[in-house]
């Protein structure tokens, strides 16, 4: 277990909809970043915050946005769904000046 | 950040060690090479990174050669949960607050009975 929660595990949705995938970081991490696993790109960094900021922009599709609240949770907010959006998406956190990111177990998104 | 080279797939006997090579010609004197694994579809999970010298912690050995143009990631008994898809990746300089992380397609690890 790494610390790192994502909610839903699972997601079903038509195309066209809108969905939010949750994460909370290990407790006390201040960065937190998003990467989507489909089969034909593999892993992808799309977004990172620290603190509440953004800090780095991978190829995050302008549909899709996100936020890290006060708390530190974050959220991934993906929108107009098209099939090519399923996928894992994992959330990770890293502490303050360590090098190692830590994973959460990812929410497998399927658009239909 | 320089991009790394890994043989698609390896397999390995159970208890024998297990050397994974990793090249990164093109890797420049502040970035640091990391191993990361991936079993089944979970998430990512660290192994270990070095900047030169050779690394050693309770889940595998690091070694680096001394031009620094590849590594080579040990695990020194493998299990069959060592079955995993291995990442080499190069990152810059560690940042306060993190490093994004550039996957390439790794090395699928089979380790046989």
């Amino acid at each position: 277990d790494s610390g790192v929660t994502q909610t839903p595990k699972h997601l079903i949705t038509a195309t066209g909809q809108r969905v939010t995938l949750r994460c909370s970081p290990r407790s006390g991490d201040l960065s937190v970043y998003w990467y989507q696993q489909s089969l034909d790109q593999g892993l992808q960094f799309l977004i990172q915050y620290y603190n509440g900021e953004e800090r780095a922009k991978g190829n995050i599709l302008e549909r899709f946005s996100a936020q890290q609240f006060p708390d530190l949770h974050s959220e991934l907010n993906l929108s107009s769904l098209e099939l090519g959006d399923s996928a894992l998406y994992f959330c990770a956190s890293s502490p303050l000046g360590g090098p190692e990111a830590f994973f959460g177990q990812g929410t497998r998104l399927t658009v239909v | 950040d320089a991009k790394t080279t890994q043989p698609p797939s390896m397999d390995c006997a159970e208890g024998r060690a297990a050397n994974l090579p990793c090249n990164h010609s093109t890797i420049s004197g502040n970035e640091y090479v990391y191993w990361y694994r991936q079993i089944h579809s979970q998430g990512p999970q660290y192994i270990i990174h070095g900047l030169k010298n050779n690394e050693t912690n309770e889940m595998a050995s690091l070694i680096i050669t001394e031009d620094r143009k590849s590594s080579t990631l040990i695990l020194p008994h493998a299990t069959l949960r060592d079955t995993a898809v291995y990442y080499c990746i190069v990152v810059g300089m560690i940042k306060a607050a993190g490093n994004k992380l550039t996957f390439g397609g790794g090395t699928r690890v089979l380790v046989k009975p």
